[in-house]
């Protein structure tokens, strides 16, 4: 079966620590795209990756970190630097950049305390 | 400044109504406009994606259309039925790929 996953689920993290998140398609897509959502604030785009070695800043980069060395995968950090980075994390891939539909993965809610 | 606006924040409707979702932007030189579903803790799922030459997109009981000169975009549901129920949001693309997403609609279909 194809599609997105992203791991872990949950992920509690003291205040002042790095972590990382996984995401992983075998959808065979070309760009990769991380969201934050907050509640009542819809999702807002971190990063985003149209290929292979190339990626660039969203909406809120700030206080993250991203790399793309594979097709594959698109592993986000969010560093210590990030003032608030308890919320629900989404990753997402799409085929072409303007008019394919975006696939979702089921997301990793980050509790940093 | 909210550039895609959803109303009502929150829906609630028997089994069986037909029901239309709201979705407004305010620029119109748009790509392509999706509506996607959400249910509780999980992630989205795409449902219909409007390309900016198009007014309309069907899949089963749902109807998209999209009128650019207006700024508005809806989603009209068929029949609803519980199982209908999440929260459904609309996104917008401009020529740089980027989505940017309304806050979303809350539906409750009560049985």
């Amino acid at each position: 079966d194809g599609g997105i996953t992203q791991s872990p689920k949950y992920l509690f993290r003291k205040e002042g620590q790095n972590v990382t998140l996984s995401c992983e398609q075998n959808l065979n897509h070309d760009a990769m795209y991380w969201y934050r959502q907050d509640p009542g604030q819809g999702l807002r785009l971190i990063y985003y990756s149209q290929i292979v070695n190339d990626f660039q800043k969203g909406d809120i980069a700030e206080g993250y970190s991203v790399s793309r060395e594979k097709k594959e995968s698109f592993p986000l950090t969010v560093t210590s630097a990030q003032k608030n980075p308890t919320a629900f994390y989404l990753c997402a891939s799409g085929s072409g950049p303007y008019n394919s539909p975006l696939h979702f993965g089921n997301g990793t809610r980050l509790t940093v305390t | 400044k909210q550039e895609v606006t959803q109303i009502p924040a929150a829906l609630s409707v028997p089994e069986g109504e037909n029901l239309v979702l709201n979705c407004s932007f305010t620029d119109s030189a748009i790509y392509n406009l999706q509506w996607f579903r959400q249910d509780p803790g999980k992630g989205l799922t795409s449902l219909l994606l409007i390309q900016s030459s198009q007014r309309e997109q069907t899949s089963g009981r749902l109807n998209a259309s999209l009128d650019k000169s207006s700024g508005r975009s809806t989603l009209y549901i068929a029949a609803s039925q519980p199982g209908d129920s999440a929260t459904y949001l609309c996104a917008r693309s401009r020529n740089t790929g980027k989505l940017i997403f309304g806050q979303g609609t809350t539906l409750q279909v009560k049985p």
